[in-house]
């Protein structure tokens, strides 16, 4: 099955900071999501990214799946950012595999 | 309000008894899903349905079993078969048929499962 990676594995921030977070993923995939699991547990959606390039207020995330990569660009980080961010990606007639992680803490 | 609901939020288990923990959606979306999550680790699909009364083992569905009588519900019971059932158990739901995000998956806030 697919293999998927993230990196760095943790990551830590002085509030204001930009970062990039990357995903690889080892074959095609037709589907690709990008989460941020806050300390509760609850996993949010941040970006449904399957290609392209695409903003959300001070995050954004951009896909090269002819590459097999995502990145994830957060902009002025607040310490609310802070928690672990998944990718998750699906291969045609498959299921989504999940990467292990990056934890980020933003320090205030 | 839209959404997935899962209840418990925490359910505490003795050795050899069974345990059903419960995912609700009101999304209208056809396939449901079950995750399990252990410490610092990401999540790995038990179970899934991607229609009413049809069900597909994922990667690690041993110990593990399921229902899906509605649409809206999707249980999942954790057997005294299950080795090691502590875990933060995660349930989502995707798409609308012919949806352009068909396969986006939204979560559930989880079931921390811990036995004793």
């Amino acid at each position: 099955g697919i293999q998927v990676e993230q990196s760095p594995p943790d990551l830590i921030l002085q509030e204001g900071a930009n970062s990039t977070l990357r995903c690889n993923f080892s074959d095609s995939v037709n589907n690709l999501q990008w989460f941020h699991q806050n300390p509760w547990g609850q996993l949010i959606n941040l970006f449904y990214i399957p290609s392209g390039t695409k903003q959300n207020g001070r995050l954004s995330a951009t896909t090269v799946a002819t590459e097999r990569y995502s990145l994830l660009y957060i902009s002025s980080s607040q310490t609310t950012d802070s928690g672990v961010y998944f990718c998750a990606v699906r291969g045609y007639g498959q299921n989504f595999v999940f990467g292990p992680g990056t934890r980020l803490s933003v320090l205030p | 309000d839209g959404g997935i609901t899962q209840s418990p939020k925490y359910l505490f288990r003795k050795e050899g008894q069974n345990v059903t923990l419960s995912c609700e959606q009101n999304l209208n979306h056809d396939a449901m899903y079950w995750y399990r999550q252990d410490p610092g680790q990401g999540l790995r699909l038990i179970y899934y349905s991607q229609i009413v009364n049809d069900f597909q083992k994922g990667d690690i569905a041993e110990g593990y079993s399921v229902s899906r009588e509605k649409k809206e519900s999707f249980p999942l019971t954790v057997t005294s078969a299950q080795k090691n059932p502590t875990a933060f158990y995660l349930c989502a739901s995707s798409g609308l048929a012919g949806g352009v995000n068909r396969y986006e998956q939204f979560f559930g806030p989880g079931t921390r499962l811990t036995v004793l």
